[in-house]
């Protein structure tokens, strides 16, 4: 069974503050997205991450894929009030015939 | 540009009865998946509708079926239903079938008393 690992589960931060989450499985995956989730919404796309080592940016948000495509990291810097929320991974298995598989996400709440 | 919509946003059985969820994709959308979400936990994957046909499916009883329309747009049904099918149910439409970004509407919050 293809596990994601997301860490921490929480996080309570000051506003301006930096902090990094992490999204983790033993499972080599062909693409992984990373998605953010307000209270009574869906989830709203925020990367897509497909090559080993790739780094995007959204603004105060970088994303990086690990090497060997098991793992990825989303670094904010300065956070804002805004940033508040859930913070999903999801993994698109290399075998297309399985099942995208999401991370229990890290809750996000950023002090003001 | 409409977004995924799904009806209603919130609704209310009881255990042993039988829901109905809708869902209309985002415009030029051909693929439609449907998710669980529990309180405190990622959204766990039901199953995906391409062409109007079951395409995959998670680890989900044979009480959740679902149904995809010639316009793309899709009902999730659960019959004989359970306390533990209280959840957020999303629906995510894609296109080009194979993507694997999908955009999710805002989910209908199921509670079974």
């Amino acid at each position: 069974t293809q596990l994601l690992e997301q860490s921490p589960q929480f996080l309570s931060i000051q506003e301006g503050e930096n902090l990094t989450v992490y999204c983790n499985s033993s499972s080599v995956f062909s693409s992984l997205q990373w998605y953010r989730q307000e209270p009574g919404e869906g989830p709203v796309l925020l990367v897509t991450v497909v090559t080993g080592g790739e780094v995007k940016k959204l603004k105060r948000l970088t994303f990086q894929f690990g090497d060997a495509r098991k793992d990825s990291s989303l670094h904010i810097t300065a956070a804002q009030t805004g940033d508040t929320g859930l913070y999903l991974c999801a993994a698109t298995p290399l075998n297309r015939d399985d099942k995208i598989i999401f991370g229990k996400g890290t809750r996000l709440h950023i002090l003001p | 540009d409409a977004g995924v919509t799904q009806s209603p946003t919130h609704l209310i059985k009881t255990r042993g009865q039988q829901v109905t969820l809708r869902c209309s994709p985002k415009s030029g959308h051909d693929t439609v998946s449907w998710y669980q979400q529990a309180l405190g936990q990622g959204p766990q994957f039901i199953f995906q509708y391409y062409e109007e046909e079951e395409r995959q499916r998670g680890n989900f009883p044979d009480r959740f079926s679902g149904h995809q329309f010639p316009n793309y747009s899709s009902e999730l049904n659960v019959n004989a239903l359970l306390l533990g099918d209280s959840a957020l149910y999303l629906c995510a439409s894609s296109f080009p079938s194979d993507s694997y970004e999908q955009y999710f509407g805002p989910g209908t919050r199921l509670t079974v008393t």
